[in-house]
């Protein structure tokens, strides 16, 4: 399992760009890339995944670059809304889903 | 569409008693996952059911917990007889075989007194 290293937490401002780095040194060539958020008293949400290069929907942004050791999720103009944990996965692709979660960002959005 | 929803929302016993958890995925979801977070932890997997069968059940943590998903529909999660150390928040989600998406519910809150 690749090891995930992402920051504990982050504040931000209304109508800022937050972008949140994860480290994933150690990622198999068929891993996938999937940025979960949670909401307090919720179940994680699915935001976005990737395997390389740019990914984007209309939540976020996933940038992975070649190597593919790192990713950065980024949070277009975040509102007071987006105050979640942010959470970091690599999938193996034939492990049937199965998701690790690690400790996640804790995001702060300020008004 | 609905979404998954679990049952109940919380739910307190005492130790030694036993608490079944209920899980309703989405509708045409073959796969169905458990997990948990137990106080202060990481959110931790449990099993995957593909329809009615356990494709992994690596993560369950000891022989106090048995799933079931009887018909490949609604899956539940019991714990007999449960300990201290089972409190905690309880996931299941789903997922489609064309997704990687996996869609979650609410949890079920476990305290165990």
């Amino acid at each position: 399992l690749a090891k995930i290293t992402q920051p504990i937490s982050m504040d931000s401002y209304e109508g800022q760009e937050v972008n949140i780095t994860c480290s994933h040194n150690n990622i198999a060539t068929n891993d996938y890339i999937t940025w979960y958020q949670q909401f307090p008293s919720q179940g994680p949400r699915f935001i976005i995944q990737g395997y390389k290069t740019k990914v984007t929907n209309e939540v976020a942004s996933l940038f992975i670059p070649a190597d593919r050791k790192s990713s950065t999720l980024s949070l277009p103009r975040v509102s007071l809304s987006d105050t979640a944990v942010y959470y970091c996965l690599v999938v193996p692709k034939a492990a049937g889903n199965k998701l690790t979660f690690g400790g996640g960002t804790r995001v702060l959005v300020k008004p | 569409e609905a979404g998954v929803t679990q049952f109940p929302s919380h739910s307190v016993i005492e130790k030694g008693q036993t608490v079944t958890l209920r899980c309703d995925p989405i509708s045409g979801h073959d796969n169905l996952y458990w997990y948990r977070r137990v106080m202060g932890k990481e959110i931790k997997f449990l099993l995957h059911f593909v329809k009615e069968s356990k494709q992994d059940e690596s993560g369950m943590p000891n022989n106090r917990f048995l799933a079931e998903r009887t018909g490949g529909t609604y899956s539940t999660l019991k714990v007999q007889p449960a300990e201290l150390e089972d409190s905690g928040v309880y996931f299941c989600a789903s997922r489609a075989d064309s997704s990687y998406e996996q869609y979650f519910g609410p949890g079920t809150r476990l305290t165990v007194t």
